[in-house]
C-alpha cells in the first residue's frame, strides 16, 4: 500500500523566512501529487498540484512544490513567508485508484 | 474548483445514536468520496460512493457502520451508525473534479460524541 510522510510535524518561522516542507511517498507507479492547505477555522484547499512534465509546479500565494522522482519527494516551498501562512499543510497523493493519501500534516506557525 | 457543501457544519450526539451527514455539490460528479479527520490527525478514506453503485469501502471501514447512499450526481449521505466517542471526528466529503484526481473538500462536519 502507498503511504505518504511529512517528516515536519510542527514548524515555527519568522515572517519573511524561507519555507520547505519536506514530503515522501512510497509508490512504484506513476504518480499524481497535490498539496493541500488547511487554515485555521478553514476547509481543505488545494494549494497546487502536480500531474505530469515540468517538475517545479507554482501555486496560489508565491508556493511551489519540486517532484524528484529519484527522491520519491514532493516538497514545498516558499521564499518568504507570511504570518497569514500560518495553516496546517498537507502533501497528498493519487495513483490512479482515484482516492487520495495523506500525509500526516505540518502545521506552520509563521510569528509576526 | 467545485462549490461543495455539508449539514450539519457540527454537532454534539449522544453514545449509541446515529447522524447522517449531507454533502451536496453545484454540478454533476461522478465520484464522491468521504473521509474523516480524527483530532490532531490527517485525513483518512472511509469510502468512495459513485452514483448508481453500492459504495466501496476502505479496510477498517464497514457498511453497517458507515452506510453511504448516493441517490443522484449532486447529493451524498453518510450515516455515522452507533456511535461511540471514538467517533468524534471531523467527517469530510470530497469530489474529483478537473483531472489527475484532483479533489476538492467539503467544509467538514465536526462531530462530538459523548
Amino acid at each position: 500500500a502507498q503511504s505518504v510522510s511529512q517528516h515536519n510535524h510542527h514548524v515555527i518561522l519568522s515572517e519573511a523566512a524561507s519555507l520547505e516542507l519536506g514530503c515522501n511517498y512510497s509508490y512504484g507507479g506513476t504518480v499524481n501529487l497535490f498539496w493541500y492547505v488547511q487554515y485555521p477555522g478553514q476547509h481543505l484547499q488545494l494549494l497546487l498540484k502536480y500531474f505530469s512534465g515540468d517538475p517545479l509546479v507554482k501555486g496560489i500565494k508565491g508556493f511551489e512544490a519540486e517532484f524528484i522522482k529519484s527522491k520519491f519527494s514532493f516538497n514545498l516551498r516558499k521564499p518568504s513567508v507570511q504570518w497569514s501562512d500560518t495553516a496546517e499543510y498537507f502533501c497528498a497523493v493519487g495513483s490512479g485508484r482515484r482516492a487520495l493519501t495523506f500525509g500526516s500534516g505540518t502545521r506552520l506557525q509563521v510569528q509576526p | 474548483s467545485a462549490v461543495i457543501s455539508q449539514k450539519p457544519s457540527r454537532d454534539i450526539c449522544q453514545r449509541g445514536t446515529s447522524l447522517t451527514i449531507q454533502c451536496q455539490v453545484d454540478s454533476q460528479v461522478t465520484m464522491m468520496f468521504w473521509y474523516r479527520q480524527q483530532p490532531g490527525q490527517s485525513l483518512t478514506l472511509i469510502a468512495t460512493a459513485n452514483q448508481g453503485s453500492e459504495a466501496t469501502y476502505e479496510s477498517g471501514f464497514v457498511i453497517d457502520k458507515f452506510p453511504i447512499s448516493r441517490p443522484n450526481l449532486t447529493f451524498s449521505t453518510l450515516t455515522v451508525s452507533n456511535m461511540s466517542p471514538e467517533d468524534s471526528s471531523i467527517y469530510l466529503c470530497s469530489v474529483e473534479r478537473g483531472g489527475g484526481e484532483t479533489q476538492y473538500f467539503g467544509p467538514g462536519t465536526r462531530l462530538l460524541v459523548l
